[in-house]
């Protein structure tokens, strides 16, 4: 199957400095990626969806300025957590799909990344 | 939007064969099927994707019936590494989003 790598594993950092996290679509080219965050024992939350080339396009009672998506290449996404604060603890996860929109693709995701604001 | 509802746990002991059933109600007429199945501290991982029947792969069998109304994930024979978090996930007609229920916690035992 495809893959998808994050980038870093895991985090650890001082609140008020800001985290980027990189999302790769290894071995296919990924129109479309997602952004994910889940908290202990809770399920996934989608953040947003971001196209290639476009804006991401954020769910309701996501800060778009806080949460910085990139989308600049086929292959890679980026998330910025600005001034992050402990809150923003959690258990990040992207995933890749190879259609424009992401309808009857499947979805493929990263390992995850752990973020922990001190 | 599709809901799932899935069971909330389910206990298995290893070497039996594991049904995990999901209502999706209102599942829309271009929506996929698809199961993932998650450990803690890990991404999802794709199981089985379908839109009607059956259908099987390596890992797991993906029943669907006629009214589209559910579906059911089959693990034949479960071992202790399959215990995990599975997803049951209904796509969007449009965009692709997968919005995800709780899941169901699959406890396999010795």
């Amino acid at each position: 199957g495809a893959v998808v790598s994050q980038h870093p594993s895991w985090v650890i950092c001082k609140s008020g400095t800001s985290v980027k996290i990189e999302c790769r679509s290894l071995d296919f080219q990924a129109t479309t990626m997602f952004w994910y965050r889940q908290f202990p024992k809770q399920s996934l939350m989608l953040m947003a969806t971001s196209n290639e080339g476009s804006k991401a396009t954020y769910e309701q009672g996501v800060e778009k300025d806080k949460f910085l998506i990139n989308h600049a290449s086929l292959t890679l996404s980026t998330l910025t957590v600005t001034s992050a604060h402990p809150e923003d603890s959690s258990f990040y996860i992207c995933s890749a799909s190879a259609s424009a929109s992401g309808l009857e693709e499947t979805q493929y995701f990263g390992p995850g990344t752990r973020l922990l604001v001190l | 939007l599709a809901k799932t509802t899935q069971p909330i746990s389910m206990d298995s002991y290893e070497g039996q064969e594991v049904n995990i059933t999901c209502s999706h109600n209102n599942i829309a007429t271009n929506d996929y099927i698809t199961w993932y199945q998650q450990f803690p501290s890990q991404g999802p991982r794709f199981i089985i994707q379908g839109y009607k029947t059956k259908v099987t792969n390596e890992v797991a069998s993906l029943f669907i019936p006629a009214d589209r109304k559910s579906s059911t994930l089959s693990l034949p024979r479960v071992s202790l590494s399959d215990t995990a978090v599975y997803y049951c996930l209904s796509a969007y007609n449009q965009g692709g989003k997968l919005i995800f229920g709780q899941g169901t916690e699959l406890s396999v035992k010795p």
